[in-house]
């Protein structure tokens, strides 16, 4: 069955350092989308992604986050310049359409910010 | 974003078919009714969604009343592997995120 994979499973950074997450969603899906979900807290959506370009972000995914493409299988999120706040899991999700398909999430990248 | 309700916890034991409810009294007439889960240390999961009408599929079955102010997420045996924090979201009809609440965390017990 075809999966959301996530790299790395956990990634350790110094404050003020720049981070790649990586995710190659489902191959034949149109949509991706990043979420967060810091340690004991709600699942937060970060932004979404369609046609190579963003659709929707929320407040969360200000300047210091950017998302990309850069080939047909791979979706970064990159974080410019980490804060200790930004330490949570990292959840990157694909879907075959919008509101009435469902979503498929990968595993998660932990990022810890020291 | 529509609101929906849903217990905090429930307990049920392992082999007998548990009934999650949500109540989402504001759901417009395009959103659909998603459910997901969460088990430990893992990222969320799809379990079913709908429209209007009951679903099932190999994991669960989804009961939506009439009115489609509530609605219920049924497994129909369950097992130590279906404890998790259970999620039923309103998904707008020109909107593809996700909002995720705080769920109702079933625990499941021999």
């Amino acid at each position: 069955e075809p999966e959301v994979t996530q790299t790395p499973s956990h990634q350790v950074t110094q404050m003020g350092q720049e981070v790649i997450l990586r995710c190659v969603p489902i191959s034949n899906h149109l949509y991706f989308y990043w979420y967060r979900q810091i340690l004991g807290q709600k699942v937060e959506f970060l932004v979404s992604f369609y046609n190579n370009e963003i659709s929707e972000k929320s407040e969360i995914f200000d300047d210091q986050f950017s998302v990309e493409r850069p080939d047909g299988s791979n979706f970064t999120l990159k974080i410019r310049s980490t804060k200790l706040e930004d330490s949570a899991m990292y959840f990157c999700a694909s879907s075959a359409g919008g509101a009435g398909h469902e979503q498929y999430f990968g595993p998660g990248t932990r990022l810890t910010v020291t | 974003d529509a609101k929906t309700t849903q217990p905090n916890s429930m307990e049920s034991n392992e082999e007998e078919p548990v009934h999650l409810p949500c109540n989402h009294s504001t759901i417009s007439g395009t959103d659909y009714i998603h459910w997901y889960r969460q088990l430990p240390s893992q990222g969320p999961e799809y379990v079913i969604h709908g429209l209007t009408s009951n679903v099932n599929n190999r994991m669960a079955s989804l009961a939506i009343a009439e009115d489609r102010k509530s609605s219920t997420l049924i497994l129909h045996r369950a097992t130590l592997r279906d404890a998790a924090v259970y999620y039923c979201i309103l998904k707008a009809g020109t909107a593809s995120k996700l909002t995720f609440g705080t769920g109702t965390r079933l625990q499941v017990t021999l």
